[in-house]
């Protein structure tokens, strides 16, 4: 499986400030996601980084809230904009290879005071 | 709206039992099924992965799928306390792109 760096692990933000975490595979993958997950719930789809070209998002999400660049097949980041209390949560990336198995960055926690 | 369906538990089994968790999920062009362990305050972990009908077994897991019941089920041997986590069940269902869709998760709780 790919090895993924997501940083920063955990930061702590003031409301209406920005946060941009990155996510770095050590190879080559076809696709790249971007997760939340609110505390006690599963995970929801944030949006899909398409390599060169703008993301694709869920329902829910829009490209002005959560930037996503891709600009090569190893690395993505994901920015959180104007952020507010509500936006506390873990974020995770995660990459795959087609219909094959999915594997996940170790997530960065976080916290909008 | 494509879904995927877990028992929320909490499952609570002794120490060398048989854990069963199910999975149910509404599309039937789904392709691939997943089953991911979390433990709290980690990221997911992939710990089987599923393509056709039937059972696959990789040490003391078993997933099963049987897609004519649009059902997916994860099978623990021997619990360990070390298994107590929540278990994703995903699927990637036709069309979408090779995007997951998770359910809800069961919380295992495996007592000494």
């Amino acid at each position: 499986s790919a090895v993924i760096s997501q940083k920063p692990s955990r930061d702590i933000c003031q409301r209406g400030t920005s946060l941009t975490i990155q996510c770095q595979v050590d190879s080559q993958v076809t696709m790249m996601f971007w997760y939340r997950q609110q505390p006690g719930q599963s995970l929801t789809l944030i949006a899909t980084a398409n390599q060169g070209s703008e993301a694709t998002y869920e329902s829910g999400f829009v490209i002005d809230k959560f930037p996503i660049s891709r600009p090569n097949l190893t690395f993505s980041t994901l920015t959180v904009s104007n952020m507010s209390p509500e936006d506390s949560s873990i974020y995770l990336c995660s990459v795959s290879q087609g219909a094959r198995e999915a594997f996940f960055g170790q997530g960065t926690r976080l916290t909008v005071v | 709206q494509k879904e995927v369906e877990q028992n929320s538990g909490p499952l609570s089994v002794p120490e060398g039992a048989i854990a069963s968790l199910n999975c149910t999920y509404s599309d039937r062009g789904s392709q691939s099924f997943f089953w991911y362990r979390q433990y709290s305050g980690k990221s997911p972990e992939l710990i089987m992965s599923i393509y056709s009908n039937g059972d696959k077994e990789d040490g003391r897991f078993t997933a099963q799928l049987n897609k004519a019941s649009q059902y997916v089920s994860l099978l623990i041997r021997d619990s360990q306390p070390s298994d107590s986590a929540t278990y994703l069940c995903a699927v990637i269902s036709g069309g979408s792109n090779y995007k997951l869709t998770f359910g809800k998760g069961t919380l295992l709780t495996v007592n000494p």
